[in-house]
């Protein structure tokens, strides 16, 4: 879906270094989402916000850090990534009205930390 | 919170033959779950999905079908083909809340 995207699509990076990770949507939905994918462990949530100043924790925020500089704007940050950081991040998007609650992903961002 | 099961977590099947997924969830508020289908390098994308309201729901060869005092739900595939070959996430939500996610099942449709 051209509507959320991310970049970069691919990262490798050292142990110790910052790096931010960004998703921007057109799609014009309040809610935003940074999930983690890991071979056998599925989408784990990292973090959500569900307007531009709600922020809350997923399951696995720590090391992770976010901001949500606009509607559109999202940003995953790993402070200092360390090896078991490496994985497929996705950045999704959802409605808040009604009954929409389909999410919409992003097309991933490959992380590689040395 | 909420904890999804998911299995099998691998599936084969000859194509035209049906698969079929099971999930369990332990919260017995949530209300919403929706099926995602991955393909291979590609990102997660909405399937199909039912409320709590409902028991089953059927779009072409694919249905879900929930049951609420089990704490289960089911996707079904009929007639496969080999595109339906992806990995396969359940998902369960309270709406409005996060989605916990299953741990999923790649499918594989022999041809």
């Amino acid at each position: 879906d051209a509507d959320v995207t991310q970049t970069p699509r691919n990262r490798i990076t050292k142990t110790g270094k910052r790096i931010m990770l960004e998703c921007s949507q057109t799609k014009g939905h309040d809610r935003m989402y940074w999930y983690r994918q890991d071979p056998g462990l599925g989408l784990r949530l990292i973090y959500y916000s569900f307007d531009v100043k709600d922020i809350n924790k997923g399951e696995i925020s720590d090391g992770y850090s976010v901001s949500r500089q606009a509607q559109a704007k999202f940003s995953l940050s790993l402070e200092s990534a360390i090896p078991n950081q490496t994985a497929l991040y996705f950045c999704a998007t959802s409605a808040a009205r009604g009954f929409q609650e389909t999410q919409y992903f992003g097309p991933g961002t490959r992380l590689l930390v040395l | 919170g909420e904890n999804v099961e998911q299995h099998p977590s691998t599936l084969s099947v000859q194509e035209g033959d049906s698969a079929v997924i099971k999930c369990t969830y332990s919260d017995s508020a949530s209300n919403y779950f929706p099926w995602y289908k991955q393909e291979l390098g590609k990102r997660p994308q909405l399937i199909i999905d039912i409320r709590s309201n409902v028991g089953e729901k059927k779009d072409q060869r694919i249905a879900v079908t929930l049951n609420k005092t089990a704490k289960h739900f089911s996707l079904h595939i009929t007639e496969t083909q080999p595109e339906d070959s992806a990995v396969y996430f359940c998902a369960a939500s309270m709406i409005g809340n996060q989605f916990y996610f299953g741990t999923g099942t790649s499918l594989t449709v022999i041809p």
